[in-house]
C-alpha cells in the first residue's frame, strides 16, 4: 500500500527567504507526483507535475524535484512572499485509473 | 478550456438525511472522475473514482455512494448521514491533452449535526 509523507507538517518562515517542503512515499511504481497548493476553505490548486521519467520541473520561484528510486521528492520555493502562505500537498499517482495518494501537508506561513 | 464546477458549496445536514454533492466538467470528453474528503486533522482520501458512464469504483467501505449517470456528471450520494461524514468534498477529472494531471473542483463544505 502507497503512503505518502510530508515534512515538516507546519512551517513558518520571514519574508524573502528561500524554502524546501520534503515529501517521500513508499513506493516507487508511480506514474508522476503532483504538488498542490491549497488555501483554506478551498480547493485544491496544481502547482507542478513531474513525470516518473523526469528529475525537476519549475515553474517561477517553484521548482520540484523527484527521486523515484528513493522514494524522494522536494518542492523548492525562492525569495518567498506572504501570498505563498497555504497547505502545500504532494501526491502520487498510481494505479490503471491514475488514482492520487496524498500526504498530508505542509502549512505554510511566510510573514511579512 | 475546461473548468469544473461543484454544488452545493456548503451544506449542514442533520444526522440520518440523505445527501447529493454534484460535480460536473466542461470542455473535456470522456473523463475520469474522482470523489475525495478531506476530513478535520486527516489528509485527503479517495472515496471513488469513475472511468466511464455507469463506472463506479470504491477505495474504501464506507457510509457513501457514488454514481456516473452522464459522461461529466459525477454525483456522491448517502442514504443517511453519519458525524463521521463530516468534510470537505472534492471532485476532481483527468483525461485530455493534460493526460496525468488532475484538476480540482472548488469543493463541498459537509457538516452533519
Amino acid at each position: 500500500k502507497q503512503e505518502v509523507t510530508q515534512i515538516p507538517a507546519a512551517l513558518s518562515v520571514p519574508e524573502g527567504e528561500n524554502l524546501v517542503l520534503n515529501c517521500s512515499f513508499t513506493d516507487s511504481a508511480i506514474y508522476n507526483l503532483q504538488w498542490f497548493r491549497q488555501d483554506p476553505g478551498k480547493g485544491l490548486t496544481s502547482l507542478l507535475l513531474i513525470q516518473s521519467s523526469q528529475r525537476e520541473q519549475t515553474s517561477g520561484r517553484l521548482n520540484a524535484s523527484l527521486d523515484k528510486s528513493s522514494g524522494r521528492s522536494t518542492l523548492y520555493i525562492a525569495a518567498s512572499q506572504p501570498g505563498d502562505s497555504a497547505t502545500y500537498l504532494c501526491a502520487v499517482l498510481r494505479g490503471s485509473a491514475r488514482q492520487l495518494t496524498f500526504g498530508s501537508g505542509t502549512q505554510l506561513t511566510v510573514l511579512p | 478550456s475546461q473548468t469544473i464546477h461543484q454544488w452545493p458549496a456548503t451544506l449542514v445536514q442533520p444526522v440520518g438525511s440523505p445527501l447529493s454533492l454534484e460535480c460536473t466538467v466542461e470542455g473535456t470528453s470522456n473523463p475520469n472522475l474522482y470523489w475525495y474528503r478531506q476530513a478535520a486533522g486527516r489528509g485527503l482520501q479517495l472515496l471513488f473514482y469513475s472511468v466511464g458512464i455507469g463506472q463506479i469504483s470504491s477505495e474504501v467501505p464506507q457510509n457513501l455512494s457514488a454514481s456516473r449517470p452522464q459522461d461529466r456528471q459525477f454525483i456522491l450520494s448517502s442514504k443517511k448521514l453519519l458525524l463521521s461524514d463530516s468534510g470537505f468534498y472534492l471532485c476532481a477529472w483527468r483525461g485530455g491533452t493534460s493526460y496525468n494531471e488532475q484538476f480540482f473542483g472548488p469543493g463541498t463544505r459537509l457538516t452533519v449535526l
